[in-house]
């Protein structure tokens, strides 16, 4: 069974406009919550990550939102690159492994 | 410093057959882990390695099975393959055994006719 489920499954965006994706879990021992890249023909690469102890994290153009008492966690990619055409992956872990959501294809229109 | 190298990148095999996917973990990194990732969903746990022994298995039979060597590189080995194993395979080292931040290779992608 699916531990993280993931939505929407694939968005449009305009340049320069804002890309929400949506993570939700039932573990509440799961305490890592990273989102991957990952383009065509390519392994996942690590975006940004988060821990339960607090509510958001900021890296650049990119920011998880994280609510505890809802079980869930977004991503926010702020200003939105055709270089983000990409599909997005949530996952959560205790320790490991990870256990990924089924991904978000997001594609950036110029 | 070199990341995590796969090969071989894209094979076919038929169905029955045998399979051996490579991977050479990141530099520093003692600990690999195999994903599945079929066509269109997120990637599915196989395995994890720790010093040359298995210490985490996912929902996979025993027909996929794994080694890790001294250098820390390891292989994954498929046994009568069947339609459903044709995914792209996905190799993650990591520093340590509990940290959750996987760096990932390429992938090998296998396809079963």
């Amino acid at each position: 069974q699916q531990q993280v489920k993931q939505s929407p499954q694939s968005l449009i965006v305009q340049k320069g406009g804002i890309s929400i994706i949506n993570c939700a879990y039932e573990n509440t021992a799961f305490d890592y919550f990273p989102w991957y890249q990952q383009f065509p023909g390519k392994g996942p690469a690590l975006l940004i990550a988060i821990r339960p102890d607090v509510s958001e994290k900021k890296e650049g153009r990119f920011t998880i939102s994280f609510n505890k008492s809802a079980k869930q966690f977004s991503l926010h990619i702020m200003d939105s690159q055709p270089g983000d055409s990409a599909t997005y992956f949530c996952a959560a872990s205790i320790t490991y492994p990870l256990s990924f959501g089924a991904g978000t294809t997001v594609t950036v229109r110029a | 410093e070199t990341g995590v190298t796969q090969s071989p990148t894209h094979l076919i095999k038929t169905r029955g057959q045998q399979v051996t996917l490579r991977c050479s973990s990141q530099s520093g990194h003692n600990t690999v882990s195999w994903y599945q990732q079929a066509l269109g969903q997120g990637p599915q746990f196989i395995f994890q390695y720790y010093r040359e022994e298995e210490n985490g298995r996912g929902n996979f039979p025993p027909r996929f099975s794994g080694l890790q060597f001294p250098n820390y590189s390891s292989e994954l080995n498929v046994n009568a393959l069947e339609l459903d194993d044709s995914a792209l395979y996905l190799c993650a080292s990591s520093s340590d055994i509990y940290t959750g931040e996987l760096f990932f290779g390429e992938g090998s992608r296998l396809t079963v006719l």
